[in-house]
């Protein structure tokens, strides 16, 4: 069965350095999306990108954040100066569909700002 | 603003004892709202969409149904296996194609 896959799956970083999480949406899907969860709290809404464009972007995806689909099976999160908040897991989601989409999730990154 | 809220935050049964979770929603317009499962460390695992009050879909021991105010997962005789938290996701007719999710309930099945 296609799953949605992501690397790493911990990264350790230290305030101030810029990472990459990097995604594989399932092969077929056109949209993509990255999503967040801080421990114990709501999974939230970052990001969704389509036709190498974002689509809707949530108040969380500031300046900070951006996401590029690098080929033709990449979609990556960059995140340019981390902050100790920004610790958390982050899942990447990709779907066939625009609306309705039943978007499907990867088993996330678990990202720690030190 | 579009919100979900669930309840129980937590259920501890029995195996075989049946129950029900709920999901409340408040939005400008469904498009849809979708059941998860999520295991600890592990991302949502995809359950049911349902579109429209009165709908009801089914999957093993899990029945999910749909009213024009909140959903239902209803679990049947659970198995230990069942223990995860289940998250339910709103799509709203204004907000594009992002989820809004609830908090979660956190269901644990003894033996």
């Amino acid at each position: 069965e296609p799953e949605v896959t992501q690397t790493p799956s911990h990264q350790v970083t230290q305030m101030g350095q810029e990472v990459i999480l990097r995604c594989v949406p399932i092969s077929n899907h056109l949209y993509f999306y990255w999503y967040r969860q801080i421990l114990g709290q709501k999974v939230e809404f970052l990001v969704s990108f389509y036709n190498n464009e974002i689509s809707e972007k949530s108040e969380i995806f500031d300046d900070q954040f951006s996401v590029e689909r690098p080929d033709g099976s990449n979609f990556t999160l960059k995140i340019r100066s981390t902050k100790l908040e920004d610790s958390a897991m982050y899942f990447c989601a990709s779907s066939e569909d625009y609306l309705p989409s039943e978007q499907f999730f990867g088993p996330g990154t678990r990202l720690t700002v030190l | 603003e579009d919100q979900v809220t669930q309840s129980p935050e937590a259920l501890r049964l029995q195996e075989g004892e049946s129950s029900s979770l709920n999901c409340s929603y408040t939005v400008s317009g469904l498009r849809g709202l979708f059941w998860y499962r999520q295991d600890p460390g592990k991302g949502p695992e995809f359950l049911f969409t349902l579109y429209s009050a009165g709908e009801e879909k089914e999957k093993e021991r899990l029945k999910a149904t749909l009213t024009k105010k909140e959903s239902f997962l209803h679990i049947t005789a659970p198995k230990p296996e069942d223990s995860a938290t289940y998250l339910c996701a709103v799509q709203a007719r204004n907000a594009g194609n992002m989820l809004t999710f609830g908090g979660g309930t956190r269901l644990m099945v003894k033996p």
